[in-house]
Parts: C-alpha cells; structure tokens; sequence
C-alpha cells in the first residue's frame, strides 16, 4: 500500500517557471525523501530532509517539511526541458521506504 | 559494479510459469529492496533484506513470490505460476543499510510481462 500521495497528479509548464509537488503522508517518520524517475528508467535520489529539518536547498531543488501537517512539498527554480520526468515523495523509517503515487511533470520547451 | 544491476531488463513469460528476476547491489551494501511498479503508479513495497535475512517481507502479495539473498550479496526474486497480474517493472535497490533509511540506489528494473 502506498503511504503518500502527491499533488498534483500531472503538471505541465514552461520552461524557465517554476514547479510546485505536493506530498502529504500518514504516519510518523524519520526522514522524507524526493525521487525523480525518467519514462523507462529506474528512480533517482534528489533529496532528503529529517524529521527535525524545515526546509532544505539543493541547487535548483527547494524541498519543506511539514510534519505537523505531514505534508512536504518540492520547488524545481527555473525548470529545464530535462526536467521532464515523474517525481515522487518517499518515507522512510527504520526500514523501507514507502512510495507515494508520483507527479508526473511535463516542461515545454 | 558501479551501480545497481538487474536481470533480465525484459522478461515475457506465458501464465503459469515459473520466474526468477536477479539483483546484484552496489558493492558494500548490507541493504536491499524489491519493489514492484505498475505503470502510471509509485514504487510498491515487496521485501527488504539487511544482510542475507529479510527484515521485512510484509509487502510481498501472496506465496508464490520469494525472494533470497543467500550470501548477502545478489538477491534472486522469484515468482511461481506467473499470473498476467503479476505484469509490472520490478525495481531493486540498495542502500548502506543505516538504522535510519537513507538513499536508496535504483537499479533499471526488471518488466516482466505474462501473456
């Protein structure tokens, strides 16, 4: 079962805005981490945020945590056409991580 | 190896036969998952292994999936009397295997395909 779910589903822009995905999970955590999968790939780590961390930077990539709201969200800057991909929130514990469904983004030349 | 290798990329299998699809993690890794993707869905949950035992096999779906990891090392997940539900990407991936889970290591998956 998957814990996440990610907002929103499909999300398709210009080049050079800004994208927005959402994630809201269920129960408590230790981290939360962002993955981005190219169509026919494997996932690709982007970032990781603890529990006890607000906000964190990586390049163009802006992630926040919420934990009262159980909810993080993942800023792209300045999106590239090789951005397009889908994106996907991750929870993790002591063990596994739990996928949610993903936003699939689309960035238009 | 420098990543994570799955075998075979594709696999396409007639309904009732047996599979087997292999992992062989990055170098080092005590951790290794099994997830199963659907098109158009997230990453699902099959098993993990710390070291040769599996720490957590709550996600597999029923008993003809097993999954083993007898050296710690590769792991083969295997699959009896293959149904066509059973059609998805199977991802595995490693991690250092901290007490608290971090990046996880994708390899390209496997599809498999049951006709």
């Amino acid at each position: 079962s998957q814990q996440g779910e990610e907002d929103p589903q499909a999300l398709s822009i210009q080049e050079g805005e800004n994208a927005t995905m959402n994630c809201s999970y269920k129960t408590s955590i230790n981290n939360l981490q962002w993955y981005r999968q190219n169509s026919g790939r494997g996932l690709v780590h982007l970032i990781l945020i603890r529990s006890n961390e607000r906000e964190k930077h990586s390049g163009r990539l802006r992630v926040t945590l919420d934990t009262s709201k159980k909810s993080s969200s993942l800023l792209i800057t300045a999106s590239r056409a090789a951005d397009t991909a889908s994106y996907f929130c991750a929870t993790g514990g002591t063990g596994k991580l739990i996928f949610g469904q993903g936003t699939t983004l689309q960035v238009k030349p | 190896g420098a990543g994570v290798s799955q075998t075979p990329s594709n696999k396409v299998t007639e309904k009732g036969k047996y599979v087997e699809l292999r992992c062989d993690p990055i170098s080092g890794h005590t951790a290794l998952y099994w997830y199963r993707q659907s098109l158009g869905q997230g990453p699902e949950f099959l098993i993990y292994f710390q070291g040769t035992g599996a720490a957590d096999d709550s996600g597999l779906p029923n008993d003809r999936f097993f999954a083993v990891r007898p050296e710690g090392s590769v792991s083969t997940l295997k699959i009896q009397r293959t149904e066509r539900g059973d059609s998805a990407v199977y991802l595995c991936a490693s991690s250092l295997g901290q007490r608290n889970t971090g990046e996880l290591f994708f390899g390209e998956g496997s599809r498999l395909t049951v006709l």
